[in-house]
């Protein structure tokens, strides 16, 4: 059992449209980062929350943390071909860099 | 700054066999973490260290060890291989062990027949 659900798993959508990916926990992180990953590549860091309710943006793509820290989401607007990756969730709960990994959303946008 | 480096990129063993992985972090980073990422499971924590001491372990047989020097490279080592060893292994290297940034290798992909 995945202590983080990310959802959809799967996503496949055209150039231009909007899409959300959720992960979700019944734990409290101390921190959640989003990685995007490309095929024969490690994942890349994209943003990091560690506040209740923090809400970050970055160009096109929109990162909040839930309010009791057990969830977040990724909103990307008018997506683009680039976007196409894994998108991984994964949150902290003590120091050390033992990250606890959603299973991933794989995306893919269409010209 | 070159960032971080795993030897090799891809690895066939046979069950049974040993292997060792390595892993040279950004410079100036401490922290080495390592991590397995297959289709069925994700990416699961294997272990952590730090200034050459093991700080986090996660939940894997003894069969997968690791070790870090002083230099701060790390390598990991996996006994008896089996099947279900094949993965892709991932080390993160971070300038501490306190909220800095993970920064990934490209894996090292294994394959065990």
């Amino acid at each position: 059992t995945q202590l983080l659900e990310q959802s959809p798993q799967f996503l496949s959508i055209q150039e231009g449209e909007n899409l959300t990916v959720y992960c979700n926990s019944s734990s409290v992180f101390s921190s959640l980062q989003w990685y995007r990953q490309e095929p024969g590549e490690g994942p890349v860091l994209l943003v990091t929350v560690v506040t209740g309710g923090e809400v970050k943006k970055l160009k096109r793509l929109t990162f909040q943390f839930g309010d009791a820290r057990k969830d977040s989401s990724l909103h990307i607007t008018a997506a683009q071909p680039g976007d196409t990756g894994l998108y991984l969730c994964a949150g902290e709960k003590n120091a050390g860099n033992m990250l606890t990994f959603g299973g991933g959303t794989r995306l893919m946008v269409k010209p | 700054k070159a960032g971080v480096t795993q030897t090799p990129r891809y690895l066939i063993k046979t069950r049974g066999q040993q292997v060792t992985l390595s892993c040279s972090p950004i410079s100036g980073h401490r922290s080495v973490s390592w991590y397995q990422q297959t289709p069925g499971q994700g990416l699961q924590f294997l272990f952590e260290y730090f200034s050459e001491t093991q700080r986090n372990k996660g939940n894997f047989p003894g069969r997968f060890s690791g070790r870090q020097f002083s230099n701060s490279r790390s390598e990991m080592n996996v006994s008896t291989l089996e099947l279900g060893d094949s993965a892709l292994y991932l080390c993160a290297s971070s300038r501490d062990s306190d909220n800095s940034p993970l920064h990934f290798g490209n894996g090292t992909r294994l394959t065990v027949t």
